[in-house]
């Protein structure tokens, strides 16, 4: 069956680093889209990134552009953000999500998520 | 980039009772229109997408309706394991936005 597996999370400073991994199984990793969404404490949901099936094509929000750094590893079935200068608004659960093959484009199965804290 | 307005932000229901959402979108966006269900502490999980399409495994209580800019999620019946948070999405464009959400508590 399909799955997503997120880790990587922890508490952080701000300002360093931190690399969080999606591991896919269950399907044709190199076929899909995928994507980062967070969602900080007690809010709502933000879209942060997406990767093409080839990794050719990435995507960022706005307010993580030049910061964070999706790539995808077809070898070990994984994806990955890198997180360099974080910040306190950076604080969130990330979620990976693989993007259906169709023309709706729609997030069909979503990682547990992995939490995300920066403080000093 | 593409603003989703929902309402109401909260509702309080009761088991059976009929639940409508509503979902704006500040542009057309056709039926580039997705509804997640979130409970506590898990995942988001695929409802509808395309407006009106039932996402495999969902049950037929759920339905979804719209176009355009304006979008509707209903619960026919609400069940104790419909209490939950409720997002709509567009896939329209990158960004790919979403609501701020409804969360469907136990009147």
């Amino acid at each position: 069956q399909v799955q997503l597996v997120d880790s990587g999370g922890g508490v952080v400073q701000p300002g360093r680093s931190l690399r969080l991994s999606c591991a896919a199984s269950g399907f044709s990793f190199s076929s899909y889209n995928i994507h980062w969404v967070r969602q900080a404490p007690g809010k709502g949901l933000e879209w942060v990134a997406v990767i093409s099936y080839d990794g050719d094509n990435k995507y960022y929000a706005d307010s993580v552009k030049g910061r964070l750094t999706i790539s995808r590893d077809k070898s070990k079935n994984t994806l990955y953000l890198q997180m360099n200068s974080l910040r306190a608004e950076d604080t969130a659960v990330y979620y990976c999500a693989r993007e259906k093959p169709d023309v709706y484009y729609t997030f069909d199965y979503w990682g547990q998520g992995t939490l995300v804290t920066v403080s000093s | 980039d593409i603003q989703m307005t929902q309402s109401p932000s909260s509702l309080s229901a009761s088991v059976g009772d009929r639940v409508t959402i509503s979902c704006r979108a500040s542009q057309s966006i056709s039926t580039f229109l997705n509804w997640y269900q979130q409970r506590p502490g898990k995942a988001p999980k695929l409802l509808i997408f395309a407006a009106s399409s039932l996402q495999s495994g969902v049950p037929s209580r759920f339905s979804g309706s719209g176009s355009g800019t304006d979008f509707t999620l209903t619960i026919s019946s609400l069940q104790p394991e419909d209490f939950a948070t409720y997002f709509c999405q567009q896939s329209y464009s990158t960004p790919r936005t979403f609501g701020l959400g409804t969360k469907v508590e136990i009147k």
